[in-house]
């Protein structure tokens, strides 16, 4: 059975700083990967989808990269802002399977 | 484009009530799903469904029926709410692309 894993469960970080939020799962045989933010109280968003075929898809500040022989995808942050305090999800598909999130506090 | 909407957002039931969660999408997706949300549990699969006319059990089904009414809408029926079913749902549509969509959540309690 699938199990997808979110490290670390918390992160509170000063605005400024390059962060990466990890996302494991037990099963490689996956059909994509996607990250989605949620906001309290909100739906989720989607940030970033990654095919099975491809290593990184970029979006504006965010980065993620797929490494399915290992179980990982990264999702990078870079130059994180206030607003981008939010839970940030991983999820692998095809009925996506999700982690529990990494909830992200940026303060000024 | 509203996307993928959701009615209500919010329902307060008594324990052995019925009602159905609705959902619409306007994007052309032929694959809807379903999901609950619960602290600590992340967002789990109830139902989805691939296409129109078809439906499929997912991770937590019991409790719960679906109706894929047409290619738009994909609703959930709580025929007998029991406490154990409150909780945050979640719609969402899949296109092409293969990214999911999801609509703004209904919140359940059930007392």
């Amino acid at each position: 059975k699938q199990e997808v894993t979110q490290i670390p469960a918390a992160l509170s970080v000063p605005e400024g700083e390059n962060l990466v939020l990890n996302c494991s799962f037990t099963d490689s045989a996956i059909y994509n990967l996607q990250w989605f933010r949620q906001d309290p109280g909100k739906g989720l968003t989607s940030l970033l989808l990654i095919q099975s075929s491809q290593r990184e898809q970029t979006s504006g500040r965010l980065n993620a990269s797929l490494d399915k022989s290992s179980g990982r995808s990264t999702l990078y942050i870079a130059a994180s802002q206030p607003g981008d305090s939010a839970t940030y999800l991983c999820a692998v598909a095809d009925k996506l399977i999700f982690g529990t999130g990494t909830r992200l506090q940026v303060f000024p | 484009n509203a996307g993928v909407t959701q009615t209500p957002k919010f329902q307060v039931l008594k324990t052995g009530q019925s009602m159905t969660l609705q959902c619409a999408q306007d994007m052309n997706h032929n694959s809807m799903y379903w999901y609950r949300q619960d602290p600590g549990m992340g967002l789990r699969l109830i139902y989805y469904s691939a296409s129109e006319g078809t439906t499929d059990k997912g991770e937590v089904p019991n409790g719960y029926n679906v109706s894929r009414l047409n290619k738009r809408e994909f609703s959930l029926r709580l025929e007998s709410a029991a406490p154990s079913q409150t909780s945050v749902y979640f719609c969402a549509s899949r296109g092409y692309s293969d990214e999911q969509y999801f609509g703004p959540g209904t919140r359940l309690t059930v007392t």
